[in-house]
């Protein structure tokens, strides 16, 4: 799988908007870009996926650069429980294994 | 509401005394899949199993056994604990975990410390 790299941490305030950042420069043409969280004290969560084009869902859009090699998280108004690790996954279409490679993450913290 | 359910939360225990925690998903889900997390080493997938009857190991299998007898529960079964188990353990599950347009539900976690 390929890697990718995240900031260590982040700070926003609540109610305004975040953005996340990935690269993922070795990305391969059948890597999906997939996010999850995990809030302190709990499991993982999905976020939100995409291939080529932006996605958007109750939670979160993922911007994707036209060269793939990067994407965003954004989280539109960050409230006190999107503190949370955020990490950035690549998969392929297809894994046999159904596996999750985290990596280290980005960890939020949201400020009043 | 859907969800995966692990127990025990937490569990002290000695060197040795077997021990089983439980994942049950009520969502139908054919995959199912175990992890463990490890400060500086983030979630390493033990076992894995595509539907009943069917598992196969993740990366760290050594020390850990699973059932898949029905379809709701996978079982991690630590035969012999011994103290580089201590960590804290995740269960996941999938529609089809093979395919990366399928999210994973996980659980809160089971926090094992072994003596």
């Amino acid at each position: 799988d390929a890697k990718t790299t995240q900031p260590n941490s982040m700070e926003s305030n609540e109610e305004e908007p975040v953005h996340l950042p990935c690269n993922h420069s070795t990305i391969s043409g059948t890597d999906y870009i997939h996010w999850y969280r995990q809030l302190p004290s709990q499991g993982p969560e999905y976020v939100i996926h995409g291939l080529t084009s932006n996605v958007n869902n109750r939670m979160a859009s993922l911007a994707i650069a036209e060269d793939r090699k990067s994407s965003t998280l954004i989280l539109h108004r960050a409230t006190l429980r999107d503190a949370a690790v955020y990490y950035c996954i690549l998969r392929l279409f297809y894994n046999q294994g159904g596996k999750l490679i985290f990596g280290q993450g980005t960890e939020l913290s949201v400020k009043p | 509401e859907a969800q995966v359910t692990q127990n025990p939360r937490y569990l002290i225990t000695v060197t040795g005394k077997k021990l089983t925690v439980t994942c049950s998903q009520n969502m139908n889900h054919e995959y199912m899949s175990w992890y463990r997390q490890d400060p500086g080493l983030g979630l390493r997938q033990i076992y894995y199993s595509m539907n009943v009857e069917v598992t196969d190991k993740g990366d760290v299998p050594e020390g850990y056994k699973v059932s898949r007898k029905e379809k709701r529960n996978f079982p991690l079964i630590l035969e012999s604990p011994s103290p580089n188990q201590t960590s804290l353990y995740f269960c996941a599950s999938s529609t089809t975990g093979s395919y990366s347009n399928q999210p994973q539900h996980f659980g809160d976690g089971t926090r094992l410390s072994i003596l």
